[in-house]
Order: C-alpha cells, then sequence, then structure tokens
C-alpha cells in the first residue's frame, strides 16, 4: 500500500522567515496531494492541494510542488506568522481506492514572534 | 464550503460500555464517509472506509467487531466503539467528500471526537 514520508517532524522559525516541509510517497499512482493544517483539538483543515498533472500550485503565501518523478511534494509558506503555529500534515490518494487518503507523521511548526 | 460535522466532540465513559459517535455532511450528499484515529502527537491513521447502504471496508489490524460502522443515509455515518476500554481513549475523527466531487478532490474532515474510556 501508499505510504508517506514527512520531514521535518518539528520546525521552528522566526516570524517573517519561510518554512519548508516535505513529503514522500511510494505508490506512483498516487495523483493527488492534499495539505492540512490541524490546530490542537481540532480536525485538519485543508490549506492546499495539487494534482499530479500539475507540478506548482500557489495560494498567497502559501506555495506546494510536486516532483512526480521523484515521488515528492514539498510546502512552502512564506512570510511565517505567529498564527500559522500548528501541525502540518501532507497526505496522498489514488483514485482507485475511493480516494481515501494516507497521511505523512506531520510536521509541528512554530513560529516565534 | 463544505461542512462536516461530528458529535459529540467529547465523551467520557466507563470501561466496558459503548460509545456511540456521528458523522454528519451538513451541505452535501457523500456515499463514502472515511474514519480515522489519531493518538497524541500522532498522524491520522485510516480506520474504515464507510458506504452508504453497504458493509463498510476496514483497515488492517482494526477489529470490524469492536468499531461498528452504520452508513444508513448519504448524509450520516457512525462509529460505535464497543465494549470500550482504556486503550480505545484515542481522537476519533471522520472525513467525507461530496459525491459530485472527484476522487482527486479536497476531503473535508469533522472537529474530531475525543474519547476517554477510564
Amino acid at each position: 500500500g501508499e505510504n508517506v514520508e514527512q520531514h521535518p517532524s518539528t520546525l521552528s522559525v522566526q516570524e517573517g522567515d519561510s518554512a519548508v516541509i516535505k513529503c514522500t510517497y511510494s505508490d506512483s499512482a498516487s495523483n493527488y496531494f492534499p495539505w492540512y493544517k490541524q490546530e490542537l483539538g481540532k480536525g485538519p483543515q485543508l490549506i492546499i492541494d495539487i494534482r499530479s498533472n500539475v507540478g506548482e500550485k500557489k495560494d498567497q503565501r502559501i506555495a506546494v510542488t510536486l516532483n512526480k518523478t521523484a515521488k515528492h511534494f514539498s510546502l512552502h509558506i512564506t512570510e511565517t506568522q505567529p498564527e500559522d503555529s500548528a501541525v502540518y500534515f501532507c497526505a496522498a490518494s489514488k483514485n482507485n481506492q475511493g480516494g481515501k487518503l494516507i497521511f505523512g507523521q506531520g510536521t509541528e511548526l512554530s513560529v516565534k514572534p | 464550503g463544505a461542512v462536516v460535522s461530528q458529535h459529540p466532540s467529547r465523551v467520557i465513559c466507563k470501561s466496558g460500555t459503548s460509545v456511540k459517535i456521528e458523522c454528519r455532511s451538513l451541505d452535501f450528499q457523500a456515499t463514502t464517509m472515511f474514519w480515522y484515529r489519531q493518538f497524541p502527537k500522532q498522524s491520522l491513521m485510516l480506520m474504515a472506509t464507510s458506504n452508504e447502504g453497504s458493509k463498510a471496508t476496514y483497515e488492517q489490524g482494526v477489529e470490524k467487531d469492536k468499531f461498528l460502522i452504520n452508513h444508513a443515509s448519504l448524509t450520516l455515518s457512525t462509529l460505535t466503539v464497543t465494549s470500550a476500554h482504556p486503550e480505545d481513549s484515542s481522537f476519533y475523527i471522520c472525513s467525507a467528500r461530496a459525491d459530485r466531487a472527484l476522487n482527486n478532490s479536497p476531503l473535508h474532515f469533522g472537529n474530531g471526537t475525543r474519547l476517554t474510556v477510564t
């Protein structure tokens, strides 16, 4: 089955700096890669996603890149703010399994003011 | 936007009792819903895929007789933890995607249920 590896497990940056989180996946058939932000005691909230027919996607301070050949994708957050502090999860899915998501291990991001 | 509502948000029960958790899609129909489990500071682990009108599909290692799933309508799936024990204490989260959406489209999550078994 699919296996998603996420690094780093923790990341601390100064406010205004950039943060990068990386994920690799094992199943070349995976074609959908969302990123979720989870705050303490809450469910994950989708922040950005990318499909396999696209190499990069950007939404204001957040961007995601995908390298299908290497089977890895990354989340980039620029101009970080304290409210960006949370746990971020990458995930992968493919069409033929009903779209179920397999998650990475998570990255705890801390943005220091 | 698509909203998934989960109830209760917190529940404390005694060992040996059963607990039912509800997951509702509020503004869309969802033939398929997914149940995840999350231990503190860990990732979300898929437990089962809930299918309206048919049996749920459980992931390897998940006891189907312990975690009963009922998906009786296109907007409601329930997870019942039977004969709960302290090791079942966890954060349970459901998710759903609108039927009209493609499989490679966003999956929306509820806010989770914190189960504590004493």
